[in-house]
């Protein structure tokens, strides 16, 4: 699976949009980007995944740049129930395959009141 | 979207007990559910893929004998942690994998506290 680089940690305001980077630049033709996050002692929830068109939904947006290099998930009205971990996956197959996901580090969202 | 429910959300045991954490996909059949491990301010690690009605797959440095896993139905998967000690205090979480659609779902997790 290709390798994903996100900034440790993040601060927002509430109720301004959070965008959360991340870079995957050996990302392969057919890898897709998932994103999930992890509120603290809760198991992790899934947000939002893409290929490479740009997707929405009710809780996020994902932006996929063109060359598919990096991605930005984007959480329009950011509340402190936002405040968790978020992790950006890059994997082969839709739903992690035969495999599990693998967890990087990710993005400690914090934010503030 | 998909539920899986996992239980007990922490449990304290005395060391050299055994534990059971209990796994269920409550309205999908999961072939396949996967444990992952996490301890404090660390990411979750995978240790072992469950299949259904075949032994479980054990990550690199995960000890089968430790960790015993069952997945005797499609709703179904066990994580029974043999003579526990203090340094298999963690937080565990297991996902299941609905293939109606195209993502991971996770249990709640289980602290596990060995004294």
């Amino acid at each position: 699976d290709a390798k994903t680089t996100q900034p440790p940690s993040m601060d927002c305001a509430e109720g301004r949009a959070a965008n959360l980077p991340c870079n995957h630049s050996t990302i392969s033709g057919n890898e897709y980007v998932y994103w999930y996050r992890q509120i603290h002692s809760q198991g992790p929830q899934y947000i939002i995944h893409g290929l490479k068109n740009n997707e929405t939904n009710e809780m996020a947006s994902l932006i996929i740049t063109e060359d598919r290099k990096s991605s930005t998930l984007i959480l329009p009205h950011a509340t402190l129930r936002d405040t968790a971990v978020y992790y950006c996956i890059v994997r082969v197959l839709p739903g992690g395959g035969a495999d599990g996901l693998t967890f990087g580090k990710g993005t400690h969202l914090i934010i503030q009141p | 979207g998909a539920v899986v429910s996992q239980h007990p959300s922490r449990v304290i045991c005395k060391s050299g007990t055994s534990v059971k954490i209990e796994c269920r996909s409550l309205d999908f059949q999961a072939t396949t559910m996967f444990w992952y491990r996490q301890f404090p301010k660390q990411s979750l690690m995978l240790m072992a893929t469950s299949n259904e009605g075949s032994k479980a797959t054990y990550e690199q440095g995960v000890e089968k004998d430790k960790f015993l896993i069952n997945h005797a139905s499609l709703t179904l998967s066990t994580l029974t942690v043999t003579s526990a000690h203090p340094e298999d205090s963690s937080f565990y979480i297991c996902s299941a994998r609905d293939y109606r659609e195209e993502k991971l779902f996770f249990g709640s997790g289980t602290q596990l506290s060995v004294l």
